[in-house]
């Protein structure tokens, strides 16, 4: 089945600063979304990008599929964006998305 | 306003004892799914309906049931509880569930299994 490996695992910036977050995964996506969890564990959809670059607000992700793998680029990073990263691709069994262990982000004011 | 409703958002329950937790969703969308996040766990897939049909089942336990009665609807029943049960319960849905959507997400319902 579909295995995701995120890097880093934590993450420590301080305000201002910019974060990389990798994703990278075992088996074909033809999806591949990126999630927030907040500190009190709510999801939220942050964009979708299963091949090329994809920007929205802050956020740039360049997903590149034959290599099966994607990242998430914060620029001027801010206390609000601190929680939970994660990555979920999706291919042939679309009834199943798998979800990477996140990357834990904590912005230092 | 929350277009996917879960309820209740915390619960307490004895060990041996059942259990049911809801979801609605107001998205239009034919897709549903369950999902498990113990603690410091990653998000774990559990169930995924697709117009009331069960897609894909990953719970290993038949402890855990769940029920479709209308198209934007999907609960999931829980009997004999466990301890280990306990975790935050998250439903999603996407539009059909043919892999290009996007996945939203209820708040959760937290159980605590004593």
């Amino acid at each position: 089945g579909q295995q995701v490996q995120q890097s880093p695992a934590s993450l420590v910036l301080q305000e201002g600063e910019n974060a990389e977050l990798q994703c990278n995964f075992s088996s074909t996506a033809t999806q591949l979304q990126w999630f927030y969890q907040s500190p009190g564990g709510s999801l939220v959809s942050l964009l979708s990008n299963p091949s090329g670059t994809k920007h929205t607000g802050r956020l740039t992700s360049t997903t590149v599929t034959k290599e099966r793998r994607s990242s998430l680029h914060i620029s001027s990073s801010q206390t609000t964006d601190s929680g939970t990263y994660l990555c979920a691709p999706s291919g042939t069994n679309a009834y199943k998305v798998i979800f990477g262990k996140g990357t834990h982000l904590h912005v230092l004011p | 306003d929350p277009k996917i409703i879960q309820k209740p958002k915390y619960l307490v329950a004895v060990t041996g004892s059942e259990k049911i937790l809801i979801c609605e969703q107001y998205l239009g969308h034919n897709a549903m799914y369950w999902y498990r996040q113990s603690a410091k766990k990653p998000l774990e897939f559990m169930f995924s309906y697709s117009y009331q049909k069960l897609m894909d089942n990953q719970t290993a336990s038949s402890r855990f049931q769940p029920q479709s009665s209308k198209k934007n609807h999907l609960d999931l029943q829980i009997t004999a509880l466990k301890p280990d049960d306990s975790a935050t319960y998250f439903c999603a849905s996407s539009q059909d569930g043919t892999g290009n959507e996007r996945l939203f997400f209820g708040h959760g319902t937290k159980l605590s299994v004593l």
